[in-house]
């Protein structure tokens, strides 16, 4: 089965720093998706990247960038220039290419201060 | 395009009660998904429904089962609750195979 492991439940940044947030899974399949999540206190899941395992170019959606090692099985999230609304639960997430469902890691809570 | 929506946003519930939750999907969105996520468990896959059918399951006892309507609305219906079924309870929609978009989930309490 499917395994995500996220080793750091808490971590903290200084507002407008950079934290990385780590993220190792365990899969047979060559071919699948990972993703990561945010859970503010309102605990609506929110998508914040995706990135497909065929793709070797690193996933990017502005402040957010992805770390995706296939063969170590490792997909980080970097967050840049952090805000006191990046402050949540985050979930790294993994699917398989035949099924719908989401394997989840434990989460990380981040803390932005000020 | 409004968002997935769950109702209700919480509920109580007794012992041997049982619960019905309400999820509207994205609109064109044809597969829903549903979640539980407990602080012991975490983000646990319930089912998945497709086009009326569900698709795929996952490891929970048969007092958890679902549906989905024609216009891809789903429900969830937990029978003879029990205390450890108190949990938020998440679902997601998707176009086939693609990102998963979730509600703001049904919080559930059994006393």
């Amino acid at each position: 089965a499917q395994t995500v492991t996220q080793s750091q439940p808490e971590m903290s940044v200084q507002e407008a720093e950079t934290v990385t947030l780590s993220c190792t899974y365990d899969t047979s399949e060559s071919d699948y998706y990972l993703f990561w999540y945010k859970q503010p206190p309102s605990r609506q899941m929110i998508l914040v990247i995706r990135q497909e395992a065929y793709k070797q170019q690193n996933a990017t959606e502005n402040r957010f960038s992805v770390n995706f090692q296939k063969a170590a099985k490792s997909f980080s999230l970097k967050i840049s220039d952090s805000q006191l609304g990046d402050a949540a639960m985050y979930f790294c997430a993994y699917r398989g290419t035949g099924a719908n469902n989401l394997f989840f890691g434990t989460g990380t809570r981040l803390t932005v201060i000020p | 395009k409004a968002g997935v929506t769950q109702t209700p946003r919480y509920l109580i519930k007794t012992r041997g009660q049982q619960v019905t939750l309400s999820c509207s999907p994205i609109s064109g969105h044809r597969s829903v998904s549903w979640y539980q996520q407990t602080p012991g468990q975490g983000l646990q896959f319930l089912f998945e429904y497709f086009s009326e059918t569900q698709r795929n399951k996952g490891n929970f006892p048969g007092r958890f089962s679902g549906r989905q309507f024609s216009n891809s609305r789903s429900e969830m219906n937990v029978s003879t609750l029990e205390l450890g079924d108190s949990a938020l309870y998440l679902c997601a929609s998707s176009l086939d195979l693609r990102e998963q978009y979730f509600g703001p989930g049904t919080r559930l309490t059994v006393t």
